[in-house]
């Protein structure tokens, strides 16, 4: 079992839908991670939270819009999505306090289909 | 850009032999090498990192990865596969991309088979 819970574990939404999808992690780690995989291939960083704060935005369209409303959960927002967005999205989250030798730890993800 | 390659997209091994998945990285100054495990259906889960120290690293569920500066490698091992180990491996590298904040950037993944 991970220590990192994503829900829903599946989600099927039409184009015009609006969804989020919930990550929560109790360690006490200060940066979060969404990360979007498709089948076969690597993940893909999306977005990265450091003490509640966005750092990182990887180029991601605005119909994705994250947000941590305080140290133990993030959220992905959801809005006219396409088809090509089907993936699994995982989150994740690290002790970074520790810098560059603390892993990640990640959820199961959430396993989206856009119809 | 520091970056890490896995050159094999699939190994295929006996259970009960020894198991290598390669990775081979591209960083400027010091490596921060991480291997993670995914199963079907599931989420990355860590298996060992390299920081710094002893070339040979321990890690979970029998895993060990042997960290080589001269030939810039960081190949996962084990010495007796098992059929449970089948899953996707991904070799990784941990890099700061501002102040206080990191990302991990990921190789394409191995697809390890254990025949039984």
């Amino acid at each position: 079992d991970t220590e990192v819970t994503q829900t829903p574990k599946h989600l099927v939404m039409g184009m015009t839908n609006k969804k989020s999808l919930k990550c929560e992690q109790h360690m006490g780690h200060r940066a979060m991670y969404w990360y979007k995989q498709k089948a076969k291939k690597p993940p893909e960083l999306m977005f990265v939270y450091s003490y509640e704060k966005l750092s990182i935005n990887e180029s991601v369209p605005s119909r994705f819009s994250p947000e941590c409303p305080n140290s133990s959960l993030l959220n992905l927002h959801l809005h006219a999505l396409q088809p090509e967005d089907s993936a699994l999205y995982l989150c994740a989250s690290s002790q970074d306090l520790g810098g560059l030798g603390s892993p990640l730890h990640f959820g199961n993800g959430t396993r989206l289909t856009v119809t | 850009a520091q970056s890490v390659a896995q050159p094999e997209d699939q190994v295929n091994v006996a259970e009960g032999n020894p198991l290598t998945v390669k990775c081979t990285y591209s960083v400027s100054g010091n490596p921060y090498l991480f291997w993670y495990v995914q199963y079907p259906n599931r989420g990355l889960q860590f298996l060992l990192k390299y920081i710094t120290g002893d070339n040979l690293v321990k890690g979970s569920y029998g895993f060990e990865a042997e960290f080589n500066k001269s030939q810039t490698s960081f190949h996962l091992k084990k010495p007796s596969a098992l059929v449970s180990d089948s899953a996707l491996y991904f070799c990784a590298v941990k890099t700061a991309v501002g102040a206080g904040s990191y990302q991990l950037t990921f190789g394409k993944g191995t697809k390890l088979s254990v025949i039984p």
